[in-house]
Formats: structure tokens, sequence, C-alpha cells
């Protein structure tokens, strides 16, 4: 089983800074990553997936990057409703699927 | 509009047996494969189990493995997780899931906003 592991576990930033959080895998999973938002009381919301492409309707202030084991999610310039966790989640190898810890955004 | 809306969950006994379900809407539900996962308090997601599109084939987290089944009915836009032999650590709010990508490398790219099972004496 594939290991997803996020850090940092919170991170305090303020609106309109850049936040970077990571995601560190224990073997490589190529491109297959995704990330996830999730807001208190609501489901996941998938953001990016293959590691750097936005799902649909996400906006461009959102970036992924990396290949094999380490990957970043960028958001560039934090709007209100971006305070929220972050989860990655690996789809190379399977089952199972597996996400990380989380990251909340505070 | 994409819509899954789950249902079925409730307090059971351990040892106990439960169906969740989770009718699909506002797509053509038999040209995905389709996913369980669940989410216990303050914890990250936990996938539990996929189902392709036909039913053909289902895989399973070790977790469940032989206690939890998974599967639909085309015809009703419907996936099911049947849920027996219920532990303690199946306390989760379970979420359906369709998967997007391509032949199980999947993502889940949408999400029905969950039923809540509770195991408890």
């Amino acid at each position: 089983e594939i290991v997803m592991t996020q850090s940092p576990a919170t991170l305090s930033v303020s609106p309109g800074e850049r936040a970077t959080v990571s995601c560190r895998a224990s073997q490589s999973v190529r491109s297959y990553l995704a990330w996830y938002q999730q807001k208190p009381g609501q489901a996941p919301r998938l953001l990016i997936y293959d590691a750097s492409t936005r799902a649909t309707g996400i906006p461009a202030r959102f970036t992924g990057r990396g290949s094999g084991t380490q990957f970043t999610l960028t958001i560039s310039s934090l709007q209100s409703e971006d305070f929220a966790v972050y989860f990655c989640q690996q789809y190379n190898n399977w089952p199972p699927y597996t996400f990380g810890q989380g990251t909340k955004l505070e | 509009e994409v819509r899954l809306v789950e249902s079925g969950g409730v307090v059971a006994q351990p040892g106990g047996s439960l169906r969740l379900s989770c009718v699909a809407s506002g797509f053509t539900f038999d040209d995905y494969a389709m996913q369980w996962v669940r989410q216990a308090p303050g914890k990250g997601p936990e996938w539990v189990s996929i189902i392709t599109w036909d039913g053909g084939s289902t895989y399973y987290a070790d977790s469940v493995k032989g206690r939890f089944t998974i599967s639909r009915d085309n015809s009703k836009n419907t996936l099911y997780l049947q849920m027996n032999s219920l532990r303690h650590e199946d306390t989760a709010l379970y979420y359906c899931a369709r998967a997007g990508g391509t032949y199980f490398f999947y993502y889940m790219d949408v999400w029905g906003r969950g039923t809540t099972v509770t195991v408890s004496s």
C-alpha cells in the first residue's frame, strides 16, 4: 500500500498570500495524483487530477505540480473561500487508492 | 446537474448489517465506474470499494474485504454497499463517488453528500 504524507498538517496564512501544500508518496505514483478541497460539513471537491490538470470550474489560482513521489498544490492568492482542508490522493497503485491525512489552511 | 444522493445510514449494532444506496442523476450512470469512500470523524478519506460500469469487476479495501459487497443496478441508476459483520471502526460518513480517469487509474470527480453509519451497542 502506498502511503501518502502531507505537510504541513496546518498552514497559517492570510488572504492574498500564497500557500503551498506538499504531498509525498512512499513510492512513485508517476503523475497519478489528485488534490481535493473539503470545507466543514461538505464532501471533498476535486481540484486537480493527473498532478497538474485543473478540474472543471477550478480557478487558475490553484496549481498542481510534481511527479514520482513529490507533489505540491499552490494557491497563488488566497481568497476567503479557500480556507479549508486539502487532501492528496494517489491512483497509480491500486487497490487501495490512498489519501493523505490532510492539510488545514487557517 | 450531476448529483449523487446517498441513503441508508443508521445506528447499527456490532455484528449487524445494513445496506447503503446511492442514486445518480445528471449523467449516464452506466458509462462510469463507481466507488464508496468513507471518512471517520476528524480523519482523512479512506477508499472502500470500486465497481466497474457493468458490475463485472469489484475491488475492496482490506479493512472491509469479505464483509462488504458493492453492487449496482444500472436500470435504476443506483449504487449499493451491503455491509455485514459491522465493527466499531466502520463508523464513518460514507460517500458515493464517481470514478474519473480511465481503466482503474481513477480519482473521484463527483461526490455525494454522504450518509452516516454509526456502529454502537
